[in-house]
């Protein structure tokens, strides 16, 4: 069956430390992966999008970056936190090969930088 | 460019139909999409329909889509007090790997 993990689901990290939150996905092959991040009482916004293995597109500049090292592995990267960087962060992923019309959302990670 | 509005809230009474709109800019979507997010949960995909379909229903959903107008709107019969939660408006944007581009979310208070 087709699965996402998302680790951690809640994480409290001081400004200026680094950060990685790691997204798995189970039960396809070459899926188009995203990251959002919603902000407190705010829309999602996408973040990265990746179609393929080290193919990473960045939407918004920002602190953050994402890499792909492998083909069902997303990680979201930051040397130095800020205080905006909160937010609650959710992996997705859509199937290129069957067409289908779904994306699945991983459970998301709760960051807060205090 | 490509932008999906919503209004931000709604409040209705246990029992009435609620009714949630959306305008979306990218007329090349091929699905669009209503997602849930209940509060402090992640998202959950509600329904989504065919961009060359008019409307849609399933059980106390129902999904209209007015492409000339690029106007969604989302109908939920008999609300619930378990309805309670943001819902989001979402488009396809093929130039970013297929991404789903979403409204700020409504949310709908419903009170008994």
């Amino acid at each position: 069956s087709q699965t996402i993990h998302q680790w951690p689901a809640t994480l409290v990290q001081p400004v200026g430390s680094p950060l990685s939150l790691e997204c798995t996905v189970e039960g396809t092959s070459n899926p188009n992966l995203y990251w959002y991040r919603q902000a407190a009482g705010r829309g999602l916004q996408l973040l990265f999008y990746s179609v393929g293995i080290g193919q990473i597109s960045s939407e918004v500049p920002q602190n953050l970056s994402a890499s792909r090292p492998q083909d069902r592995q997303f990680i979201l990267s930051s040397k130095k936190l800020l205080l905006s960087d909160s937010g609650f962060y959710l992996c997705a992923w859509r199937d290129t090969y069957t067409g289908d019309s779904a994306y699945t959302f991983g459970s998301g990670t709760r960051l807060t930088v205090v | 460019g490509e932008d999906v509005e919503q209004s931000l809230f709604l409040s209705v009474r246990e029992g009435d139909s609620s009714v949630i709109n959306c305008t979306y800019t990218d007329s090349s979507s091929t699905y669009l999409y209503w997602y849930k997010q209940e509060p402090g949960a992640g998202l959950q995909l509600l329904t989504y329909i065919f961009s060359n379909m008019d409307m849609k229903q399933d059980q106390r959903l129902t999904v209209l889509l007015n492409k000339k107008d690029k106007h969604l709107s989302l109908r939920i019969a008999d609300t619930q007090t378990g309805d309670s939660a943001i819902y989001f408006c979402a488009e396809t944007l093929n130039q970013a790997g297929t991404a789903l581009i979403f409204g700020k979310g409504t949310t709908l208070s419903v009170s008994s």
